[in-house]
C-alpha cells in the first residue's frame, strides 16, 4: 500500500523558516515525481511545487517562487519543502502527493498524504 | 495564468444525477482530472484524463471534456458522495498545475 506521511508543520512567526518532510513507502520512490499542494483554512487547493524523479526538473507556484525550495532524497524515500520568509498567507495544510509519472510536467496526483499544518502568525 | 471556474455548490437528491462543471479557455484541448475531498480528509482522485477511473472508484463517477467545459457526472448519488470536488489541469504555457475553485456537493 502506498503511504505518504508529512511532518514538520507548526506555528512559526512571519519571516521565519520551516522545513516540511514527506516519508514515502509502498512504491519505488525514485520512479516518480512528487509534489506539494496546500490548502488554506476553508479554501481550495493550490499546487505549490513539484520535482521530477531525479531532481532534474523543478517547478514552483508564483506565490512561493524564490522563498520555497523543494528537494528529495531517493536513498531515504523522502521529499522536503524548505520554506523561508514565511508570510501569513502561507498558513495552510500542506499535502505531499505522488505524480502519475517520473517527470513533474503534466498529469495527476495520486495518492495524497494526510497533510501537515503550517500556521504563520506572530 | 490559466483559470478554472466551478460552481460553488450543487445540490442533488439521493438516486439522482449530479453534474459538476469546470470551465476554462479551450479546456477540451487539455487533460482534466477530478478529486473528491470529504471533510477532514485528503483529496482522492476519482477521474483522470477526462474520463478514466482509478481502480476502486465506482462506475457511477464519469467525466467528459469538450470545448470550454469539462464535466464530472455522479450517477445514482448516495449520501456518501457528499464532498467537495476539484478539477485540475496542467497548464503547459506556464508550466503550472491549476486547480478549479471547487464545488460542494450536497445530498438532500
Amino acid at each position: 500500500e502506498v503511504q505518504l506521511v508529512e511532518s514538520g508543520g507548526g506555528l512559526v512567526q512571519p519571516g521565519r523558516s520551516l522545513r516540511l518532510s514527506c516519508a514515502a513507502s509502498g512504491f519505488t520512490f525514485d520512479d516518480y515525481a512528487m509534489h506539494w499542494v496546500r490548502q488554506a483554512p476553508g479554501k481550495g487547493l493550490e499546487w505549490v511545487s513539484g520535482i521530477s524523479w531525479n531532481s532534474g526538473s523543478i517547478g514552483y507556484a508564483d506565490s512561493v517562487k524564490g522563498r520555497f525550495t523543494i528537494s528529495r532524497d531517493n536513498a531515504k524515500n523522502s521529499l522536503y519543502l524548505q520554506m523561508n520568509s514565511l508570510r501569513a498567507e502561507d498558513t495552510a495544510l500542506y499535502y505531499c502527493a505522488k505524480d502519475k509519472g517520473s517527470i513533474a510536467a503534466g498529469g495527476w496526483f495520486d495518492p495524497w498524504g494526510q497533510g501537515t499544518l503550517v500556521t504563520v502568525s506572530s | 495564468s490559466y483559470v478554472l471556474t466551478q460552481p460553488p455548490s450543487v445540490s442533488v437528491a439521493p438516486g439522482q444525477t449530479a453534474r459538476i462543471t469546470c470551465g476554462g479557455n479551450n479546456i477540451g484541448s487539455k487533460s482534466v482530472h477530478w478529486y473528491q475531498q470529504k471533510p477532514g480528509q485528503a483529496p482522492v482522485l476519482v477521474v483522470y484524463d477526462d474520463s478514466d477511473r482509478p481502480s476502486g472508484i465506482p462506475e457511477r463517477f464519469s467525466g467528459s471534456n469538450s470545448g470550454n467545459t469539462a464535466t464530472l457526472t455522479i450517477s445514482r448519488v448516495e449520501a456518501g458522495d457528499e464532498a467537495d470536488y476539484y478539477c485540475q489541469v496542467w497548464d503547459s504555457s506556464s508550466d503550472h498545475y491549476v486547480f478549479g475553485t471547487g464545488t460542494k456537493v450536497t445530498v438532500l
